[in-house]
């Protein structure tokens, strides 16, 4: 079956520190591989996505390479923002179009 | 406005109560899915239409739990007889086309409270 296994949280970090998120899935066949975040009082959005295996995927500085032989999407970032500060989702879609998400991963950037 | 609207922002209901929540979808949105989002978790699955036709309901946990979207825009959720179990954000999101080649669009959600 399909699921996501993300690093739980919180991941608490200064001002410009290296982030890392780690996330691996379990699927049938090859799946697109998405980040989504959530900033506190919005909705879920789109962060990036990959489609296909050795694809990178970035967006505002994050990035996620698709690995299929470790099954993984992990997300990185070089400098961290206080804006960053938010919750972020790994998520992979089926064929029939449906998303798994992983648990999520609070992350809070302090000054 | 241009995203996807969900009503109520807020509902708390008494255990055993129905209740109804409403999805507007961006405008000429074909597909339209709904999201169970219990605290500290994911979104989970619950159910996808394409216009008015639901395609997948087998994420809907019981048959208390019922979704239309009969003139293929908004949609409602219906829970009945609704339980403390219940309590959770349920999301509605939108895309252009067929998920897998048109991002997401995700409301803000409506949080469920059983007391």
């Amino acid at each position: 079956g399909n699921s996501v296994t993300q690093m739980e949280g919180p991941v608490t970090l200064s001002e410009e520190a290296f982030l890392t998120i780690n996330c691996t899935y379990t699927a049938t066949g090859y799946p697109s591989l998405f980040w989504y975040v959530q900033y506190p009082g919005e909705g879920l959005q789109l962060l990036l996505k990959a489609t296909k295996a050795d694809d990178k995927g970035s967006n505002k500085g994050f990035e996620a390479t698709y690995r299929k032989e470790t099954t993984s999407f992990h997300l990185e970032k070089g400098s961290v923002q206080v804006s960053d500060s938010a919750v972020y989702f790994c998520a992979l879609i089926s064929t029939l179009g449906r998303l798994y998400f992983g648990r999520g991963t609070q992350l809070t950037v302090w000054p | 406005g241009a995203g996807v609207s969900q009503s109520p922002r807020y509902k708390v209901a008494k255990r055993g109560q129905d209740v109804a929540l409403r999805c507007d979808p961006i405008s000429g949105h074909v597909s339209l899915f709904w999201y169970q989002q219990a605290l500290g978790q994911g979104p989970e699955f619950l159910t996808y239409f394409q216009n008015e036709a639901q395609l997948d309901k087998s994420g809907l946990p019981s048959d208390r739990f019922f979704a239309e979207r009969p003139e293929g825009s908004v949609s409602t959720l219906k829970i009945q007889r609704t339980q403390q179990e219940d309590s959770a954000v349920y999301l509605c999101a939108s895309s252009l086309r067929d998920p897998y080649n048109s991002p997401l669009h995700f409301g803000n959600g409506t949080r469920l409270t059983v007391t």
